[in-house]
């Protein structure tokens, strides 16, 4: 299966500071999520965005979508430690035939305290 | 949310065993269930596609004699890995449901 790419690989911050993270991808989808894993743990399902959608909130997360562009962010506000995991993006297409999710390459982010 | 569960959490086992994981839909009917694998530091990849009462559908490179699914009601699929080896060794993560996904906690494999 074809993975889309994220960037950056690794992030390092200081708690207070936003996280943002990228994630392009290959072919149409009807929506993009976003998961979180902490190490060696299962996932943790962040924010679903359709592919009319252009940018959903959810508490301190903001996720935006360019379909256009085959991309997506996510941008994590005031970071806590808490926060320390990697971040995968995952999309959906119908298109494809394919009715399981193709998962990015990740990003690890860490939040120093 | 949708909940699915996994079984067992971690397992460890000698080369050349076999080893049986169950993924089961909590509080909802999944005709379809997905197993994942994930090595460290690396992402999730799609091993196969689990579908209730016919057979699953491997994606490439993966050995569908190695890990045989079954998926015999409508909240319970198996993944079973025969014959492990050390490369074998990673998380095995399942989900359901489609479009929005849900996934299970994950089985960390040991093949020593």
């Amino acid at each position: 299966s074809q993975q889309g790419e994220e960037d950056p690989q690794a992030l390092s911050i200081q708690e207070g500071e936003n996280a943002t993270m990228n994630c392009s991808y290959k072919t149409s989808i009807n929506n993009l999520q976003w998961y979180r894993q902490n190490s060696g743990r299962g996932l943790v399902h962040l924010i679903l965005i359709r592919s009319n959608e252009r940018e959903k909130h959810s508490g301190r997360l903001r996720v935006t979508l360019d379909t256009s562009k085959k991309s997506s962010s996510l941008l994590i506000t005031a970071s806590r430690a808490a926060d320390t995991a990697s971040y995968f993006c995952a999309t959906f297409s119908m298109d494809t035939g394919r009715r399981a999710l193709t998962f990015g390459s990740g990003t690890r982010l860490q939040v120093q305290p | 949310g949708a909940v699915v569960s996994q079984h067992p959490s971690r397992v460890i086992c000698k080369s050349g065993t076999s080893v049986k994981i169950e993924c089961r839909s909590l509080d909802f009917q999944a005709t379809t269930m997905f197993w994942y694998r994930q090595f460290p530091k690396q992402s999730l990849m799609l091993m196969a596609t689990s579908n209730e009462g016919s057979k699953a559908t491997y994606e490439q490179g993966v050995e569908k004699d190695k890990f045989l699914i079954n998926h015999a009601s409508l909240t319970l699929s198996t993944l079973t890995v025969t014959s492990a080896h050390p490369e074998d060794s990673s998380f095995y993560i399942c989900s359901a449901r489609e479009d929005e996904q849900f996934f299970g906690p994950g089985t960390r494999l040991t093949v020593l």
